[in-house]
């Protein structure tokens, strides 16, 4: 059973500050990874997919990597501003036994950018 | 609406009575799925479909139904609802069988007194 893991749960940075969230995952067999991000009492927004055969993918100030062999994971944001100020999940995409898409999310990690 | 949306956007409702929480996409994606969002336990997956008239248990099926009679189309019935049942329910989809990106609505907030 895949289990995703993300170190640390809050995160509290001030703004400017360079930053790395983490993703872990157990079983390395995957499809795809995909980071999304979560502001209070809204919905999920995708930030960054990574095919299993891609290293990283780029987007502004965001840049996701993905190491399948040791199952992890990792976002950076550069120069950090208040306004990343959410919850960050990652997402792992896989196959069930049945040959279908199962998408397993971690808890998140909520970050504080503090101005 | 272009996108994925959800109806209705919060709901009040009381123990034991049936509820519908619906949800619509227009890009005619193959996959929709159900996940409901509790604080301790993240997101977890209800039930997924994978083409209409493909529907299968996910991680936390028991009091749910669906059904998708259309590809746009994936309601979830909560047969007789109950205070546990009280969550975010999230509904998401995905079409492109290169990359399967999900995409997600904006949540229904359910309240079960």
């Amino acid at each position: 059973k895949q289990e995703v893991t993300q170190i640390p749960a809050a995160l509290s940075v001030p703004e400017g500050e360079n930053l790395v969230l983490n993703c872990s995952f157990t079983d390395s067999a995957i499809y795809n990874l995909q980071w999304f991000r979560q502001d209070p009492g809204k919905g999920l927004t995708s930030l960054l997919l990574i095919q299993s055969s891609q290293r990283e993918q780029t987007s502004g100030r965001l840049n996701a990597s993905l190491d399948k062999s040791s199952g992890r994971s990792t976002l950076y944001i550069a120069a950090s501003q208040p306004g990343d100020s959410a919850t960050y999940l990652c997402a792992v995409g896989g196959l069930n036994s049945g040959g279908y898409q199962k998408v397993t999310f971690g808890t998140g990690t909520k970050l504080q950018v503090i101005p | 609406d272009a996108g994925i949306t959800q109806s209705p956007r919060y709901k009040i409702t009381e123990t034991g009575r049936q509820v519908t929480l619906m949800c619509h996409q227009t890009w005619s994606h193959s996959y929709m799925f159900w996940y409901r969002q509790d604080l301790g336990h993240g997101l977890r997956l209800i039930y997924y479909s994978a083409a209409a008239d493909i529907t299968d248990k996910g991680e936390v099926p028991d009091g749910y139904v669906v059904s998708r009679s259309k590809t746009e189309n994936f309601p979830l019935t909560l047969e007789s609802a109950t205070r546990s049942q009280t969550s975010v329910y999230f509904c998401a989809s995905s079409g492109d069988r290169s990359s399967y990106e999900q995409y997600f609505g904006p949540g229904t907030r359910l309240t079960v007194t």
